[in-house]
């Protein structure tokens, strides 16, 4: 069964360190991923995705994310975090060809202390 | 940039009331989709649409859920007869293509709450 697998329910990090949001999936076949941000009392915002060709996908804000097939992981960072990057991110996968739905991960709070 | 809309943004209903939730979603969009999101936890898949019809279906996509594209513009989920359990934030998105690899536009949300 497909799955996808968020380490850390809630990040705290500094204002200008490093955003590292861990994202983890299972497919037998090869997934799209994306990741979704979430502001206060807001819908669900593209950030990136990947679907096939460059492994290192670069999205809105300075974030980027690598896929890495062998550890089938898409792990989202950002060099400096900047206080507006306070919001619930959400890992998501899409099956080709095996299902017509994104499936989510249950999401990380990010906080960003001054 | 194109949006998908949803109304109403708020709705509070009493239990075993029938409620309508709207969605406009992209005009060249084909596949559409509502996602629901109980406070606090992940975000669930209920229903995709196309071509006037269901294509795929979740386990919480009951009998007292329905959707419906009525006029070519919107796109609708009915809940026939609320419970207390179906108090969440819905979610409408809409896709150019199957296959997503262009990702699913979402709306803002509806934020039901069932008393």
């Amino acid at each position: 069964a497909q799955s996808v697998t968020q380490l850390g329910s809630h990040v705290s990090v500094s204002e200008g360190a490093l955003v590292l949001l861990r994202c983890n999936y299972s497919s037998s076949v090869p997934p799209y991923l994306f990741w979704y941000v979430q502001y206060p009392n807001q819908g669900l915002q593209l950030l990136l995705k990947y679907t096939t060709g460059a492994t290192l996908v670069k999205g809105i804000n300075g974030f980027e994310a690598e896929f890495k097939k062998s550890e089938t992981s898409f792990h989202l960072t950002k060099p400096s975090a900047h206080m507006s990057d306070a919001a619930e991110y959400f890992c998501a996968v899409f099956l080709r060809g095996a299902t017509n739905k994104l499936i989510f991960g249950t999401g990380t709070l990010l906080a960003v202390q001054p | 940039e194109p949006e998908v809309t949803q109304t109403p943004s708020h709705q509070v209903t009493q239990m075993g009331q029938e409620v309508i939730l709207r969605c406009v979603p992209i005009s060249n969009h084909l596949y559409f989709y509502w996602y629901r999101q109980i406070l606090g936890q992940k975000v669930e898949f209920l229903v995709s649409f196309y071509n006037n019809e269901i294509s795929e279906k979740s386990e919480i996509f009951d009998d007292q859920f329905s959707v419906e594209r009525p006029d070519g513009s919107n796109f609708t989920l009915k809940i026939r007869s609320t419970k207390l359990e179906d108090s969440a934030m819905y979610f409408c998105a809409s896709s150019e293509m199957l296959g997503s690899g262009y990702g699913y536009t979402f709306g803002s949300g509806t934020r039901l709450t069932v008393v």
